[in-house]
């Protein structure tokens, strides 16, 4: 059974930084290109980046370029997104999701992760 | 403001059809990039439930099928019960931002 589990998420102060990780199993990880994708309460889905599946290639949105970084260990089938410079903005459900490629659709997603930002 | 335009809001009484409309521009759907649409029931994760315009993943009943034209694409739910009541997004690549986009999301509710 395909299965991703993220975690990391928590209460962390403006200007702060957390690292987000999500495990899969049930698939062979470094076969399938990973993504994130963002939820703010109430609001609609908010792509984020993608990896591919040995990690030589990434994508970022424009307004997290240079604030997050995304990278991968296939060693440990764990996908991971460093998050900095956090603003009150970037408090979301953080989702991954994976893909057979990177323009493929994402076929399963995790549970997701709460980042909360605030003073 | 979302790349692709979706309905805020959709209703219908069950067993009746509602369709769920993405509209996009000629850097995504019109230039011929695959649209995928999930299924977000309340307080859970996004599913998939169409992708490549109107392919159902294994599970997904008959009653959900895509379609796209131009720089549109819809969404179709026929037979509507309660447990379609959900938000429905759309997604597509865009080339003049080189990524994945979705639309703002459609809440379905089934009256």
């Amino acid at each position: 059974e395909v299965q991703l589990v993220e975690s990391g998420g928590g209460l962390v102060q403006p200007g702060g930084s957390l690292r987000l990780s999500c495990a899969a199993s049930g698939f062979t990880f470094s076969n399938y290109a990973m993504h994130w994708v963002r939820q703010a309460p109430g609001k609609g889905l908010e792509y984020l980046s993608v990896i591919s599946g040995n990690g030589g290639s990434t994508y970022y949105a424009n307004f997290v370029k240079g604030r997050f970084t995304i990278s991968r260990d296939n060693s440990k089938n764990t996908l991971y997104l460093q998050m900095g410079s956090l603003r009150a903005e970037d408090m979301a459900m953080y989702y991954c999701a994976r893909a057979l490629a990177t323009t493929s659709p994402l076929d399963y997603w995790g549970q997701g992760t709460l980042v909360t930002v605030s003073s | 403001q979302s790349v692709l335009t979706q309905p805020p809001s959709v209703s219908g009484a069950p067993g009746q059809r509602v369709t769920i409309s993405c509209t996009g521009s000629s850097s995504n759907i019109g230039a011929g990039y695959d649209v995928h649409w999930y299924q977000q029931l309340p307080g859970t994760a996004p599913k998939l439930l169409i992708y490549g315009n109107n392919n159902r993943p294994s599970g997904v009943p008959d009653r959900f099928s895509g379609s796209k034209s131009g720089t549109s694409a819809s969404l179709a739910i026929t037979g509507l019960q309660a447990e379609d009541e959900a938000d429905y997004y759309c997604q597509s690549y865009d080339s003049s931002l080189s990524g994945w986009v979705f639309g703002g999301g459609t809440k379905l509710t089934v009256l």
